[in-house]
């Protein structure tokens, strides 16, 4: 069984378009996360949800904007996407908001072009 | 704010000891968490120091010195698999925060 698990796992789309990811864990995790990672590899946290409740929101754009609809899913919805989006997307658990092992998604590789 | 410092790159050959260094710079600084992340691969837990000193699993260990704001992870016995990149990331005491070292890319040579 898939701990967490990412669909889809490519995504190309153009410049302007709507589009989401969706992010599940079957730990029974309190807390989920979506990190972005840049082509330099650079991992940048951008939300953190415990039990559904947003508790880290930083400096993203509000095109970004997450929806956890239960505590084992967090969505990622991005609106008029930028040729800057393009990154792979992680989606990340754990136990609680103060538990200091993450448990990674395989990433969401987006291109847009 | 927070920001971790670690080296871009490190090489060294099969058999052989590393040791990657993290140095940061946090306010409210809880712990020192290290992932490993193969190419086109999720990152992976590996270690955790929320207490100074040496924690080891197996062929890992990691050290932490709070007096210091220093951390490194040491690979022993290297082998080809190892050739990843590592990251070293820290969180606040408030669980608010939690945020990655830009990453050492490890290459292991035969």
């Amino acid at each position: 069984d898939t701990a967490v698990s990412q669909t889809p796992k490519y995504l190309v789309t153009q410049m302007g378009n709507d589009k989401s990811i969706k992010c599940e864990q079957n730990l029974g995790h309190d807390t989920m996360y979506w990190y972005k990672q840049d082509s330099k590899k650079f991992l940048k946290i951008m939300f953190s949800y415990n039990n559904k409740e947003l508790i880290i929101n930083e400096t993203v754009p509000n095109r970004f904007s997450p929806k956890s609809p239960d505590k084992a899913h967090l969505n990622l919805h991005i609106n008029s996407l930028e040729l800057g989006d393009s990154a792979v997307y992680f989606c990340a658990s754990s136990q609680d908001r103060y538990s200091y092992e993450q448990y990674f998604g395989p990433g969401t590789r987006l291109t847009v072009t | 704010g927070q920001s971790l410092e670690q080296p871009s790159e490190v090489t060294a050959v099969e058999g052989a000891i590393v040791q990657i260094n993290c140095t940061y710079q946090t306010s409210g600084f809880y712990g020192l968490s290290w992932y490993q992340q193969h190419d086109g691969g999720a990152p992976t837990f590996l270690s955790y120091n929320g207490l100074d000193g040496l924690e080891e699993t197996g062929r890992f260990s990691s050290f932490l010195s709070r007096s210091d704001s220093y951390g490194y992870l040491l690979l022993q016995e290297l082998q080809m698999k190892d050739s990843a990149s590592y990251f070293c990331a820290s969180e606040d005491n408030y669980g608010q925060n939690f945020v990655f070292g830009p990453g050492t890319r490890l290459s292991v040579l035969p």
